[in-house]
């Protein structure tokens, strides 16, 4: 089994819509992220979690909400989904210190019509 | 503000020839510069990872370099092989700020026969 693993793989929805986006992992470590990705854009950080209480927005927060609901799920929200958030989502996990990996799910690619 | 430059954006050479990708980055103060791989639809993973303290750092056939004083890394690809396509993503840590990650845009680099 991956060490982090994403829900849905792929989803495509309507304008308008509420998703969810799901993440878990088995590194046992405390951070963990949501990011973006859009072609010639890169990697964008949307939120992200330093323990279960703590909860961070990013550079592009906007329009998404996020829940930890313990140490090793970390999920995404889209209250109501826009074409232009249209892109393939990432989850990662990585563990104290300065050193730490990156550690990333496969990705969730979400579709808005 | 803290900003990573990668180039070229793509690249294609041929199988069996050798690369360099760039990574310059305004990262301060800096803590360490991670090389990720990124298969296509696929989450990246790390290649290597290059402190203030060194100057090279092998993996196989991916050499990494540093140069702390012009802020600046390469990453060599020796004898490319058709599995070496793929996106490489250079990341920079910052001391400051729990250890904020700045995220270049990537080089998408195709070998072909």
């Amino acid at each position: 089994d991956a060490d982090v693993t994403q829900t849905p793989r792929n989803r495509i929805t309507k304008t308008g819509k509420r998703i969810m986006l799901e993440c878990s992992q088995t590194k046992g470590h405390d951070r963990m992220y949501w990011y973006r990705q859009d072609p010639g854009l890169g990697l964008r950080l949307i939120y992200y979690s330093f323990d279960v209480k703590d909860i961070n927005k990013g550079e592009i927060s906007d329009g998404y909400s996020v829940s930890r609901q313990a140490q090793a799920k970390f999920s995404l929200s889209l209250e109501s989904a826009i074409p232009n958030q249209t892109a393939l989502y990432f989850c990662a996990t990585r563990q104290q210190g300065n050193t730490g990996e990156l550690f990333f799910g496969e990705g969730s690619r979400l579709t808005v019509l | 503000k803290n900003q990573v430059e990668q180039s070229p954006q793509s690249l294609i050479i041929l199988e069996g020839k050798n690369c360099t990708l760039q990574c310059n980055y305004t990262v301060s103060p800096f803590s360490n510069l991670r090389w990720y791989k990124q298969d296509t639809g696929r989450g990246p993973v790390s290649l290597t990872i290059m402190t203030f303290s060194e100057n090279t750092k092998s993996n196989g056939r991916y050499t990494a370099t540093l140069d702390a004083d012009t802020k600046q890394s390469s990453l060599h690809i020796t004898a490319s092989q058709l599995s070496d396509s793929a996106s490489y993503i250079c990341v920079v840590s910052s001391r400051a700020g729990s250890y904020q990650l700045t995220f270049g845009k990537g080089t998408k680099l195709s070998v072909i026969p």
